[in-house]
């Protein structure tokens, strides 16, 4: 099946400074990914959808000056956690569809600490 | 819009005994249906997934779901667990194409005892 890597596996910060996580798909080209936010022992919340050469698409509630997505080439796409607080304190995990008929693969995660 | 219920928060199952995951749905266009299982602090795995034709879907490890339109659910299940089943579960729709975002239900949280 198709591979999605997500960059850090784990990230601890102090409060106040920004955090980048980045995913790729490494064997296929990704037109569309997702961003997910998951708390502990809660499901995932869609927080934005990310498209190739355009502006990301946030979810309602979802602060876009605050969560920075970049999607920049068809394998690449980042998160930027800026002036990260405690409350951004959780696990953050991607997503990427092959096609819009195909499947959707999931990154390995990020747990985000910020202290 | 389309939601997604799990109805059983966790599900404690002996080793080698059947397991049943509930899901329902509810969607006013047509939808993809999936399960995924998560093991502590890792992505999502595709177990299976029903995008059309026969409504009884076979996945990884054993697992298999049905797909039922007039109670609209898609219930997981497995004859025979093992401790390595440990995990939680979660179920997804997506509406209108299958590669569109996918919204989780609260997910099930199955442990396997010996």
């Amino acid at each position: 099946g198709a591979v999605v890597s997500q960059h850090p596996s784990r990230v601890i910060c102090k409060s106040g400074t920004s955090v980048k996580i980045e995913c790729r798909s490494l064997d296929f080209q990704a037109t569309t990914m997702f961003w997910y936010r998951q708390f502990p022992k809660q499901s995932l919340m869609l927080m934005a959808t990310s498209n190739e050469g355009s502006k990301a698409t946030y979810e309602q509630g979802v602060e876009k000056d605050k969560f920075l997505i970049n999607h920049a080439s068809l394998t690449l796409s980042t998160l930027t956690v800026t002036s990260a607080h405690p409350e951004d304190s959780s696990f953050y995990i991607c997503s990427a569809r092959v096609s819009l008929s195909g499947g959707m693969f999931f990154g390995s995660g990020t747990q985000l600490s910020v202290l | 819009a389309q939601s997604v219920t799990q109805l059983d928060s966790q599900v404690p199952v002996f080793e080698e005994a059947p397991v049943e995951l509930r899901c329902n749905y509810s969607s006013s266009v047509s939808v993809y249906l999936f399960w995924y299982v998560q093991y502590p602090n890792q992505g999502l795995q595709l177990l299976l997934k029903y995008l059309s034709g026969s409504t009884l879907v076979k996945g990884i490890n054993g697992f298999e779901a049905e797909f039922n339109k007039s109670q609209t659910s898609f219930h997981l299940r497995k004859p025979s667990v093992h401790i390595s089943d440990t995990a939680e579960y979660f179920c997804a729709v997506s509406a209108g194409a299958a590669g569109n975002k996918l919204t989780f239900g609260g997910g099930t949280r199955v442990l396997v005892k010996p």
